[in-house]
């Protein structure tokens, strides 16, 4: 399966620290994308980060690539109450028509 | 800013009656795309469309369901005859092209069957 998977599967912190979250996968892949979800509500794309690209940021996001170990991470530095929310990576398959999405993290951001 | 819209934001139905979800993509685009989420559960790939043909789906994506896009606008996914087990999110998303492309969600209908 090339699916996706997040660890950790929750996570709580308090406002203003970092918060880290990784995503493996198990075969080659062309992209991977991050999205956030907040509770009940549709997907919103974060980031997008092609498999020749390492590190790409975006404000307070910050995504790294390592093909070598199938592994991706977002960072989200200086975090808020409103980044509480559901963070999900995506990866796609060779015909890059479909993505394959993890179980996501969970983040709590405490105020 | 262009977004994907979604009708209804709940559907409730019975068991074995047929169900059309609606979809709005983003004008431009020429990539959509249906997607699942089971309660708890992650989300899932049901199917592509590009030039009024499926250009892949996933196993989920059995007889019972269809899709089509009836005019210039709306993207439609159909489910014939339901079953419990199709309670879900369901998503619609669009896209400008294929691989590196955002895919852009819209914010889903909630599909309850009785």
């Amino acid at each position: 399966s090339q699916q996706g998977e997040e660890d950790p599967q929750a996570l709580s912190i308090q406002e203003g620290e970092n918060a880290t979250m990784n995503c493996s996968y198990k075969t080659s892949i062309n992209n991977l994308q991050w999205y956030r979800q907040n509770s009940g509500r549709g997907l919103v794309h974060l980031i997008l980060i092609r498999s020749n690209e390492r590190e790409k940021h975006s404000g307070r996001l910050r995504v790294t690539l390592d093909t070598s170990k199938k592994s991706s991470s977002l960072l989200i530095t200086a975090s808020r109450a409103a980044d509480t929310a559901s963070y999900f990576c995506a990866t796609d398959a060779n015909t890059g028509n479909q993505f394959y999405f993890g179980t996501g993290t969970s983040l709590t951001v405490i105020p | 800013e262009p977004e994907v819209t979604q009708t209804p934001s709940h559907q409730v139905t019975q068991m074995g009656q047929e169900v059309i979800l609606r979809c709005v993509p983003i004008s431009n685009h020429l990539y959509f795309y249906w997607y699942r989420q089971i309660l708890g559960q992650k989300v899932e790939f049901l199917v592509s469309f590009y030039n009024n043909e499926i250009s892949e789906k996933s196993e989920i994506f059995d007889d019972q369901f269809s899709v089509e896009r009836p005019d210039g606008s709306n993207f439609t996914l159909k489910i014939r005859s339901t079953k419990l087990e199709d309670s879900a999110m369901y998503f619609c998303a669009s896209s400008t092209g294929q691989g590196a492309h955002e895919q852009f969600f819209g914010p889903g209908t909630r599909l309850t069957v009785l």
